[in-house]
């Protein structure tokens, strides 16, 4: 099965500044997931990618999946507050999700 | 809200007692999920539904029994827990082919098993 590694394993962060988070998968990405979870809550569907090379945004929020199709970064730009959570990254596999092990983020005001 | 609902949000029960989460989606998914969250773990995939029927149980204790009677509900029967079963218990749906959106997830259920 589809295995995920995310770094770091948690993040903590003065607001203002930027940060990336990487997932890195044993195999080729067909579908690449990122979720933002707080605590104790269910995930929210952040970006999907699926192109070598592709990027999309969404806020202060871009995501990109290398040519090669087998690691993707989270970067967010000026954090706030309301970026902390856990981001966790899901790939398909063989039509069922696999997730990493997930980010912790922390902005500290 | 996501478009799936969980209940309880919270259930504290005791390892000889039988309980039941339930999930609910009226998104027209016609996929099901279950996961298991444990601290610094990985989302554990319990059990899987398509069109009603399970087609993946990964090697989940007996003590766990989903239950799919139709498309838009889902159920996790508990019964004789043990405490290394505490977790936050997420169900999920999609809809086969709209791969563009990913999973939709519920807000879970914290279980602890005292």
């Amino acid at each position: 099965s589809q295995e995920l590694e995310q770094s770091p394993q948690s993040l903590i962060v003065q607001e203002g500044k930027n940060l990336t988070i990487n997932c890195t998968s044993s195999k080729t990405l067909y579908g690449l997931y990122w979720y933002k979870q707080k605590y104790g809550e269910g995930l929210i569907f952040l970006m999907m990618l699926q192109k070598g090379g592709e990027e999309k945004s969404h806020e202060k929020i871009t995501a990109k999946l290398d040519e090669k199709k087998q690691q993707s970064s989270l970067h967010i730009t000026a954090s706030q507050p309301s970026h902390a959570g856990i981001y966790l990254c899901g790939a398909d596999d063989n039509n069922d999700m696999r997730f990493g092990a997930g980010t912790r983020l922390t902005v500290k005001p | 809200e996501t478009g799936v609902t969980q209940t309880p949000r919270h259930l504290v029960m005791g390892m000889t007692n039988k309980k039941s989460l339930k999930c609910e989606q009226h998104l027209g998914h016609n996929a099901m999920y279950w996961y298991k969250q444990s601290a610094k773990k990985p989302l554990e995939l319990m059990f899987v539904y398509s069109l009603e029927e399970r087609v993946e149980n990964n090697s989940v204790p007996s003590r766990f029994s989903p239950e799919c009677p139709n498309s838009s509900h889902l159920f996790l029967h508990l019964h004789t827990l043990q405490p290394e079963d505490s977790a936050l218990y997420l169900c999920a749906s999609s809809r086969p082919g709209q791969i563009l959106y990913g999973y939709t997830f519920g807000s879970g259920t914290r279980l602890t098993v005292v």
